[in-house]
């Protein structure tokens, strides 16, 4: 069956230090994965988005990787502030699905000072 | 919320009893969704709108119905509340995003939806 896993755990870092999460899956062949951070209360927002044939994306302090072989992405956030302390989705999108995203159930990550 | 609202923000209800939560839009996006977030399962699609009248189903669409009469507006409707359908319900959207070159979803605010 289908699957895609996040740590469930929450992952404690100490501001200043990177923060690396973990997406895998299983059975899919993703056009590419987005990424969405998510706040207490509020919906998902989108951060970065890499496809298949893309081994790394960055955008300001986030870097993501992708490795389709391993079925993997990281998430990584560099120097991290308690600002990032969020819940981070990753999302799959298979090719021709009608942008339909299957969501990974998130990891939470607390930056502390 | 880039433009998308959701109705009621929250609501506790009966079982067997319809509900009806509304999305709406000011964007005029063609594709919008129905998701539900559940500890444990993370959000699960519903139902999906690719057009006016134009629906289909997600993963989790049982005991769920949409409909969508105009662009602006994706109605999701619990025709008998179980409380099983107890969860956060998000609307989103579909838009482009010029960086990443692909579709990507905007989310409404959520809907908290209780079921006695």
């Amino acid at each position: 069956s289908q699957k895609i896993e996040q740590n469930s755990e929450a992952l404690n870092i100490q501001e200043g230090k990177t923060a690396t999460l973990t997406c895998n899956y299983t059975n899919y062949s993703p056009a590419y994965l987005q990424w969405y951070r998510q706040d207490p209360g509020r919906g998902p927002v989108f951060l970065l988005l890499i496809r298949e044939n893309e081994k790394e994306k960055r955008k300001e302090r986030l870097k993501v990787t992708f490795d389709t072989t391993l079925k993997q992405s990281l998430f990584h956030i560099t120097a991290s502030q308690p600002a990032d302390s969020a819940t981070y989705l990753c999302a799959l999108v298979i090719t021709g699905t009608a942008s339909k995203l299957t969501f990974g159930t998130g990891t939470r990550l607390q930056v502390t000072l | 919320d880039a433009g998308i609202t959701q109705s009621p923000r929250h609501k506790v209800t009966e079982t067997g009893t319809p509900v009806t939560l509304r999305c709406h839009q000011t964007e005029n996006h063609r594709y919008m969704y129905w998701y539900r977030q559940d500890p444990g399962h993370g959000l699960r699609l519903i139902h999906y709108s690719y057009g006016v009248k134009d629906t289909d189903k997600g993963e989790v669409s049982d005991g769920y119905s949409v409909s969508r009469s105009k662009t602006e507006d994706f109605l999701l409707t619990l025709e008998s509340a179980t409380s099983s359908q107890t969860s956060v319900y998000f609307c989103a959207i579909s838009a482009w995003d010029r960086a990443g070159g692909a579709n990507v979803l905007t989310f409404g605010a959520g809907s908290r939806l209780t079921v006695l």
